[in-house]
């Protein structure tokens, strides 16, 4: 069975670019999962997706950040303009199970580097 | 919010048996425990989770007091490949449980030949 896969690993853009990081879950996996940890800090939650819909998004940082999950599938993450704190490495996670089971499914992440 | 708190490192020797221990005293009648290991440049992998008592898998057991305040992670006989960051998380105490998980610190195991 495919774990999750992010896309790309790495990415180095300019402040004020924009990125798009995507996340396919593991195939069935209705919950989907955002976090990011930036330099020196703790993984932090970001937004939790079921099917294609956002069911908790309380952790985005700003409205900078966009994330989609096209027909319940594969998740995208847009930061747009990117700023300089937003590099960090940011993970995607999938689960079957919402609470009270908390196992879920990491992908390796894509560390964003903005300059 | 159940606040975990854990030792920031630990280190230990191959064939060593490691508990790592997590309180937890604001944990919610419904919460679970739930431990998460993560080793460099790839995400965190669950290892194990429980609602009292013990727990045992092929990695790990999880011993939760009557009170469940605090909780005890494990390993038995480790090796180098052990050597991670490990997390305790419980659940989100209160409404609006939707299954995001909140990271500590962790704690760093050290594990040297």
């Amino acid at each position: 069975e495919a774990g999750v896969t992010q896309f790309p690993s790495h990415s180095v853009i300019e402040k004020g670019q924009t990125v798009t990081l995507r996340c396919d879950p593991i195939s069935g996996h209705d919950n989907l999962y955002w976090y990011r940890r930036v330099m020196g800090k703790e993984i932090k939650f970001l937004l939790h997706f079921v099917k294609e819909s956002k069911q908790d998004e309380s952790g985005m940082p700003n409205n900078r950040f966009l994330a989609e999950r096209t027909g319940g599938t594969y998740s995208t993450l847009k930061v747009q303009p990117a700023e300089l704190e937003d590099s960090g490495v940011y993970f995607c996670a999938s689960s079957q199970d919402q609470y009270p089971y908390y196992e879920q499914y990491f992908g390796p992440g894509t560390r964003l580097t903005v300059t | 919010l159940a606040k975990t708190t854990q030792p920031i490192s630990m280190d230990s020797y191959e064939g060593q048996e490691v508990n790592i221990t997590c309180s937890h005293n604001n944990i919610a009648t419904n919460d679970y425990i739930t431990w998460y290991q993560q080793f460099p440049s790839q995400g965190p992998r669950f290892i194990i989770q429980g609602y009292k008592t013990k727990v045992t898998n092929e990695v790990a057991s999880l011993f939760i007091p009557a009170d469940r305040k605090s909780s005890t992670l494990s390993l038995p006989r480790v090796s180098l490949s052990d050597t991670a960051v490990y997390y305790c998380l419980v659940g989100l105490k209160g409404s609006g449980n939707t299954g995001k998980l909140i990271f500590g610190q962790g704690t760093t195991l050290q594990v040297k030949p």
